[in-house]
């Protein structure tokens, strides 16, 4: 499995945009790029998943540049509902079981 | 929208007692899995069930774990008798068969989670 690494905590003002940023050097030609998203007490909640390039759904938008050793999660605009811990994840899309290897992931708090 | 449920939503246990979580997961899914987060720690993968029977679990899943599917909608995650250290929040979690042909995997969509306390 490949090693992530995201910084520990960001702090950010409500309408800001917020850039997480992931490595994970070791990333394989087959493993896909996914975040979630956890609140206090709740279960990991999917955000988003990209293999290369851009990614963008209704939430949030994934960058991966070309050599896929980094990826950028970015969150436009964010209020005080998306402070939460962020997870990083790197895997294979066709080896095992999919089980989800996760880290510390990055704290975000969004102030008023 | 579908979702992960589980049940008790908190569960108060003294230590050695037996402990049966349950999780129903989404209805049309196949693969299943267990996560444990103690408080102010990561979430640690336990066991992954397909096809009724075990297909990976870790080294924290003992002897003192088992899970079953005893019918088409729960999947339950047993603890024989439960230590102080088990406590822990207990997240259920469930995916869709897997793409063929390398595309995009599915996901994995959690249940909200049972708070086991060990006294």
């Amino acid at each position: 499995l490949a090693k992530t690494t995201q910084p520990i905590s960001m702090d950010s003002y409500e309408g800001q945009e917020v850039n997480i940023t992931c490595s994970h050097n070791n990333i394989a030609t087959n493993d896909y790029i996914t975040w979630y998203q956890q609140f206090p007490s709740q279960g990991p909640r999917f955000i988003i998943q990209g293999y290369k390039t851009k990614v963008t759904n209704e939430v949030a938008s994934l960058f991966i540049p070309a050599d896929r050793k980094s990826s950028t999660l970015s969150l436009p605009r964010v209020s005080l509902s998306d402070t939460a811990v962020y997870y990083c994840l790197v895997g294979a899309s066709n080896s095992g079981y999919s089980t989800l290897t996760f880290g510390k992931g990055t704290m975000l708090l969004v102030s008023p | 929208e579908p979702e992960v449920t589980q049940t008790p939503s908190h569960q108060v246990t003294q230590m050695g007692q037996e402990v049966i979580l349950r999780c129903v997961p989404i209805s049309n899914h196949l693969y299943f899995y267990w996560y444990r987060q103690i408080l102010g720690q990561k979430v640690e993968f336990l066991v992954s069930f397909y096809n009724n029977e075990i297909s990976e679990k870790s080294e924290i899943f003992d002897d003192q774990f088992s899970v079953e599917r005893p019918d088409g909608s729960n999947f339950t995650l047993k603890i024989r008798s439960t230590k102080l250290e088990d406590s822990a929040m207990y997240f259920c979690a469930s995916r869709a068969d897997r793409v063929a042909g390398g595309g995009v995997p599915d996901t994995q969509y959690f249940g909200p989670g049972t708070r086991l306390t060990v006294l």
